[in-house]
């Protein structure tokens, strides 16, 4: 167990619709970091915050945002979801911004149809 | 553009023997690097990291070679065990105040007993 939860496991919506993935970090990490994993695909990085603020940007799409609340837990909001969205939505967290390693929830698959 | 490369996506060793994953990177700017393992429906695990002031890093069966001037590193797991058997990520972080980790696109790892 790694400390970090993420839910719902599983999400099958239809396309055009809005959901929200949740991520609770590991205690004491300030730094939450989402990846996407689509078939054959490594783990693309979408968006980092540290401590409640946006510190770094991937290829995340215009119609998906993100927030870090003052709890420390953070919300993936993807709408008009399209075929293409699914995919297997990673939450991270690590201690600091820095270089160090970060901890991986189990993911939330995200279905379209 | 990837930034880093795992170019073989599958491995088959026999239990006992050398496992020996290799990773690629482009951009001269990384200097931490870390392994991943996942098991299938579970997230990816840290295995162990390296920073680019060493050149080796060792953690019980793991051990891990930087090779900053040929941008490779490579995991080496001695012995092979079954258990062992999942998919390995390569990442890396650095350049900057950009912490987020790169990954490459995963080696299935198949340990056979």
């Amino acid at each position: 167990d790694s400390g970090v939860t993420q839910t719902p496991k599983h999400l099958i919506t239809a396309t055009g619709q809005r959901v929200t993935l949740r991520c609770s970090p590991r205690s004491g990490d300030l730094s939450v970091y989402w990846y996407q994993q689509s078939l054959d695909q490594g783990l693309q990085f979408l968006i980092q915050y540290y401590n409640g603020e946006e510190r770094a940007k991937g290829n995340i799409l215009e119609r998906f945002s993100a927030q870090q609340f003052p709890d420390l837990h953070s919300e993936l909001n993807l709408s008009s979801l399209e075929l293409g969205d699914s995919a297997l939505y990673f939450c991270a967290s690590s201690p600091w911004g820095g270089n160090t390693e970060a901890f991986f929830g189990q993911g939330t698959r995200l279905t379209v149809v | 553009d990837q930034q880093v490369k795992q170019n073989s996506p599958s491995l088959s060793v026999q239990e006992g023997r050398i496992s020996i994953l290799n990773c690629d990177y482009t951009n001269s700017m990384f200097d931490y690097f870390l392994w991943y393992k996942k098991y299938p429906a579970e997230g990816p695990t840290f295995l162990i990291s390296i920073s680019s002031i060493k050149d080796k890093n060792e953690d019980g069966r793991f051990t891990v070679f930087l090779n900053k001037s040929a941008k490779h590193l490579s995991l080496h797991i001695v012995p092979s065990q079954p258990g062992d058997s999942a998919v390995y990520f390569c990442a890396a972080s650095g350049g900057g105040s950009n912490y987020k980790l790169t990954f490459g696109k995963g080696t299935l790892l198949t340990v056979n007993p």
